[in-house]
C-alpha cells in the first residue's frame, strides 16, 4: 500500500497527450514538492520532473508536471513509443518515519 | 558525469545477510545524501533509508529498523547497505540513489538483484 496513489495503468496512441495523477495528503504533496521518475523495463528510475514542474537538462519539454493542493500530475504530450514505461511520483513526507514516499507506479502503454 | 555503480547480483539463503555496495564518482561524495530503495519483482519503489556520507548519520524506514545498516567509506567514495535475517520477501532489486537536496533524488545506481532462496 503506497502512501501516494497513482492509477495502475494509462494508455494512449502515438501523438496523443496523456496525464498521470498522483494523490497524497497534507503531510507530503500538500507541503512538499513532487518529483516524477520514469522507469524503463529492467532499468533504474530516471528523474523526469523535480520541484513539481522543473525538468532536468536533457528531458524533452513534452514532459510537464503540475501540482495543486494534495495532488500532482504528469503530462506527456506528443506520445512516442519510447515513452512506454512505468512512472512514479515521489515526495518528502513530514509525518512518517519514511521521509521519501513513492506512488505505486503507473504503467504507460503506447497503443 | 555523476555515476553510481553497484555491486553484482547475489543469491542468499533465508536467514543470511547481504551487503550491497554503491561506488560513486563525478561529484563530491560527502555533499549529497545517499538513499537506498527496494523494488520487489513486479512491484513499486520502497524507500529504505538514507545515509549522510559526511557524518555517517543514518535514518531508516521503521519497517527496516534493526535489520538494515547503512555505512560509507569516504576514502573510496562508496556507500554500503547491509540487510540481515533475509527472507524470501527480501527478494528484490536494491537501488542506491543520490539526493541533490533541492532536486531530491536525482541520480540512481543500476540496481542490485538480491535473490533469497533455499
Amino acid at each position: 500500500q503506497s502512501v501516494l496513489t497513482q492509477p495502475p495503468s494509462a494508455s494512449g496512441t502515438p501523438g496523443q497527450r496523456v496525464t498521470i495523477s498522483c494523490s497524497g495528503s497534507s503531510s507530503n504533496i500538500g507541503t512538499n514538492t513532487v518529483n516524477w521518475y520514469q522507469q524503463l523495463p529492467g532499468m533504474a528510475p530516471k528523474l523526469l520532473i523535480y520541484k513539481n514542474n522543473q525538468r532536468p537538462s536533457g528531458v524533452p519539454d513534452r514532459f510537464s508536471g503540475s501540482k495543486s493542493g494534495t495532488s500532482a500530475s504528469l503530462a506527456i504530450s506528443g506520445l512516442q513509443s519510447d515513452d512506454e514505461a512505468d512512472y512514479y511520483c515521489a515526495a518528502w513526507d513530514n509525518s512518517l518515519n519514511a521521509p521519501w514516499v513513492f506512488g505505486g507506479g503507473t504503467k504507460l502503454t503506447v497503443l | 558525469q555523476v555515476q553510481l555503480v553497484q555491486s553484482g547480483a547475489e543469491v542468499k539463503k533465508p536467514g543470511a545477510s547481504v551487503k550491497v555496495s554503491c561506488k560513486t564518482s563525478g561529484y563530491t561524495f560527502i555533499a549529497y545524501y545517499i538513499h537506498w530503495v527496494r523494488q520487489a519483482p513486479g512491484q513499486g519503489l520502497e524507500w529504505m533509508g538514507w545515509i549522510n556520507p559526511n557524518t555517517g548519520a543514518t535514518n531508516y524506514a521503521q519497517k527496516f529498523q534493526g535489520r538494515v545498516t547503512m555505512t560509507r567509506d569516504m576514502s573510496i567514495t562508496t556507500a554500503y547497505m547491509e540487510v540481515t535475517r533475509l527472507t524470501s520477501d527480501d527478494t528484490a532489486v536494491f537501488f542506491c540513489a543520490r539526493d541533490e537536496g533541492g532536486r531530491g533524488i536525482d541520480y540512481w545506481g543500476q540496481g542490485t538483484l538480491v535473490t533469497v532462496s533455499s
